[in-house]
């Protein structure tokens, strides 16, 4: 089955740490993104990426990275400069020319302890 | 101001109850309407999309877009208890790539 594969599902952090969250989809989309989701707000983009090898910045980048070195694949790295981490995060795909329909993962819990 | 408006909840209904559920938008330039369901501890999935003003329907679910007033709806019919969820609008420019999210509203359907 086609889909997107978000691991692990949930993960905790230590203060001062970097954790990587991996995002892998089979849809053979080449569009990726990542979402941060907090209680009573509306997701944030973090990152996204149209092709491989290119990503850009979304509404709040600051303290997170991501690479994209595979079409299948879009890990999403939450550094130590991110200040407030404790999020659910999730990852999602979408044809390039349209994401009027985005495929999503199943989610990250973060939790810094 | 938030570009997109949305009551976060949560709106409690009894089962077989229509559902209206509802979201503002300040830009016109929005042209891509997309609603989302989202259950406890789950990523989102796509219910319906609609482009520009009118009115979508897709079994027990109907999607409205009023462009005028800058407002679209999500009415749920015979409402069941599996439809149960939290509930995102979401929005995208004409020629755009960054989709803009509501909140999300909490529904229970009630047996």
């Amino acid at each position: 089955d086609g889909g997107i594969t978000q691991s692990p599902k949930y993960l905790f952090r230590k203060e001062g740490q970097n954790v990587t969250l991996s995002c892998e989809q089979n849809l053979n989309h080449d569009a990726m993104y990542w979402y941060r989701q907090d209680p009573g707000q509306g997701l944030r983009l973090i990152y996204y990426s149209q092709i491989v090898n290119d990503f850009q910045k979304g509404d709040i980048a600051e303290g997170y990275s991501v690479s994209r070195e595979k079409k299948e694949s879009f890990p999403l790295t939450v550094t130590s400069a991110q200040k407030n981490p404790t999020a659910f995060y999730l990852c999602a795909s979408s044809i390039r020319e349209s994401n009027t329909e985005a495929f999503f993962g199943q989610g990250t819990r973060l939790t810094v302890v | 101001q938030k570009e997109v408006e949305q009551d976060p909840g949560p709106l409690s209904v009894p089962e077989g109850a229509i559902v209206s559920l509802n979201c503002t938008y300040s830009n016109s330039a929005f042209q891509y309407f997309m609603w989302y369901r989202q259950y406890s501890r789950k990523g989102p999935e796509l219910l319906m999309y609609t482009y520009s003003s009118g009115n979508k329907e897709d079994g027990r679910f109907t999607a409205q877009v009023d462009k005028s007033s800058k407002y679209i709806s999500l009415f749920i019919r015979d409402s069941q208890p599996s439809d149960s969820a939290t509930y995102l609008c979401a929005m995208v420019y004409t020629g755009g790539f960054k989709t803009i999210f509501g909140a999300g509203t909490r529904l229970f359907v009630k047996a």
